[in-house]
């Protein structure tokens, strides 16, 4: 099967920096993929790691390695709606060639002003 | 474009009862997926489906559930003889195979299911 672990809270102040960790155990690893969820709200993508390396989108990057079975996401210049649960998932192999998303139980980042 | 929807967005319903939950994925999108949200807690994966191949059913918690997709577009989560540890958010996501990013899925709102 496969586990990942990420923390479950963190709290930042306004225009910090933050970054949320995150290690796997899986089998049929194919990348790491990053989504935010607002509370009441559906999750929505913010970045893949198919490679190692940094992955940069905006004020969101992106890290992956795979030898160390870990990766991060990094939230700069910290926004008081950046305030949500972030969640980590695994793209896996599974039947055959199907392929899923294995998640993380989610980390709840609170911005404070 | 629409999004990908589902219907109903809330379900309340009897210990015992049969439901079912939709889901339209974006147009094109040939991959879908069933999850389940707990309250506080992650996404649990149920099932996916890809195009004409069989589904990957592994996630099912149960022979209770099961889901369709028909013509490879909308699909329907049925959940037989509810329990009360049925109630969670159940989140519909497609994504296009062949994406340069494949860890990508697009989320619809989820169906909140309640059962009494």
């Amino acid at each position: 099967g496969q586990s990942l672990e990420q923390p479950s809270e963190v709290t930042a102040v306004e225009g910090a920096i933050v970054q949320i960790n995150c290690t796997y155990q899986t089998s049929g690893f194919y990348g790491l993929s990053w989504y935010q969820q607002h509370d009441g709200g559906a999750p929505t993508f913010l970045s893949y790691n198919g490679l190692d390396g940094l992955e940069e989108t905006g004020r969101f990057s992106s890290f992956l390695s795979r030898s160390d079975s870990y990766g991060y996401l990094l939230l700069q210049e910290l926004q008081m709606k950046d305030s949500a649960s972030y969640f980590c998932a695994v793209r896996v192999r599974s039947s055959g060639s199907a392929r899923q998303l294995t998640f993380g139980s989610g980390t709840q980042l609170t911005v404070l002003p | 474009g629409a999004g990908v929807s589902q219907s109903p967005s809330n379900k309340v319903t009897e210990k015992g009862k049969d439901v079912e939950l939709r889901c339209d994925p974006i147009s094109g999108h040939t991959a879908l997926y069933w999850y389940r949200q707990s309250l506080g807690q992650g996404l649990e994966f149920l099932i996916y489906f890809q195009g004409n191949s069989a589904p990957d059913k592994s996630g099912l918690p149960s022979d209770r559930f099961s889901a369709e997709r028909t013509g490879g577009s909308v699909s329907t989560l049925t959940i037989q003889r509810t329990q009360q540890e049925d109630s969670a958010v159940y989140l519909c996501a497609s994504s296009f195979k062949g994406l340069l990013k494949e860890g990508e899925q697009f989320f619809g709102p989820g169906t909140r299911l309640t059962v009494l």
